[in-house]
């Protein structure tokens, strides 16, 4: 159950666009399309905004999107705002019925 | 509205016991498979245990298993996670969250606000 690999930070200004990477193996990321995003800000619980690779829940903004290519699944923001500024995790299910999770992404809106 | 509240937190020595729980409202509990996930302060997130909604279909992380249980009560729509031989790394906030589906997924639609655990002498 390694973790998936996430960049520890990413940036962006204001109004562009950033993607994160999340790397795996044939054993989670690249063997379901059960890959989702969360964003945390500090001191609150995780909010899921994207599921099954390219899902968005209600009420999460379009300018949030996903997207999965053999091992690696990516997070896309668009039109960078302030508020996006927040920790992002990936998670997947595996092939042995669990769960991992990415270490996490800080991503700082300049 | 979907509300998850846990409780049962608190500090204990290494060795002891300790059983979480999380009392669920706003949704058809016994519909949704139901997860455990913890994060030390400051750190990443690491999924503990899931339960589907039948209880048929259970999973554990390697760094906990066979030291938790996970369970579920549809006529008290409660989770539980009963903890065994804690050790000094099981120190985090522990959330209760609700997967989108019936089974085990790694879809976790909603959280509830955490617990602490701490575990030292």
């Amino acid at each position: 159950q390694s973790a998936l690999t996430q960049p520890a930070s990413v940036s962006g200004s204001l109004g562009q666009s950033i993607t994160i990477s999340c790397i795996g193996t044939s054993s989670d990321v690249g063997g379901y399309n059960y890959v989702s995003w969360y964003q945390q800000h500090p001191g609150k619980a995780p909010k899921l905004m994207i599921f099954e690779v390219t899902n968005r829940p209600s009420g999460v903004s379009n300018r949030f999107s996903g997207s999965k290519s053999a091992n690696t699944a990516s997070l896309t923001i668009s039109g960078l705002q302030a508020e996006d500024e927040a920790d992002y995790y990936c998670s997947s299910y595996t092939s042995s019925g669990s769960v991992v999770f990415g270490g996490g992404t800080k991503l700082t809106v300049l | 509205e979907v509300q998850l509240v846990e409780s049962g937190g608190g500090l204990v020595q290494p060795g002891r016991s300790l059983r979480l729980s999380c009392a669920a409202s706003g949704f058809t509990f016994d519909d949704y498979a139901m997860h455990w996930v913890r994060q030390v302060p400051g750190k990443g997130l690491e999924w503990v245990s899931g339960i589907s909604w039948d209880s048929n279909n259970i999973g554990y992380a390697d760094s906990v298993k066979g030291r938790f249980t996970v369970s579920r009560d549809t006529a008290k729509n409660s989770l539980y996670l009963q903890m065994n031989s804690l050790r000094v790394e099981d120190t985090a906030l522990y959330y209760c969250s609700k997967d989108r589906w019936t089974t085990v997924t790694a879809v976790f639609d909603s959280w509830g606000q955490g617990t602490l655990v701490t575990v030292s002498s």
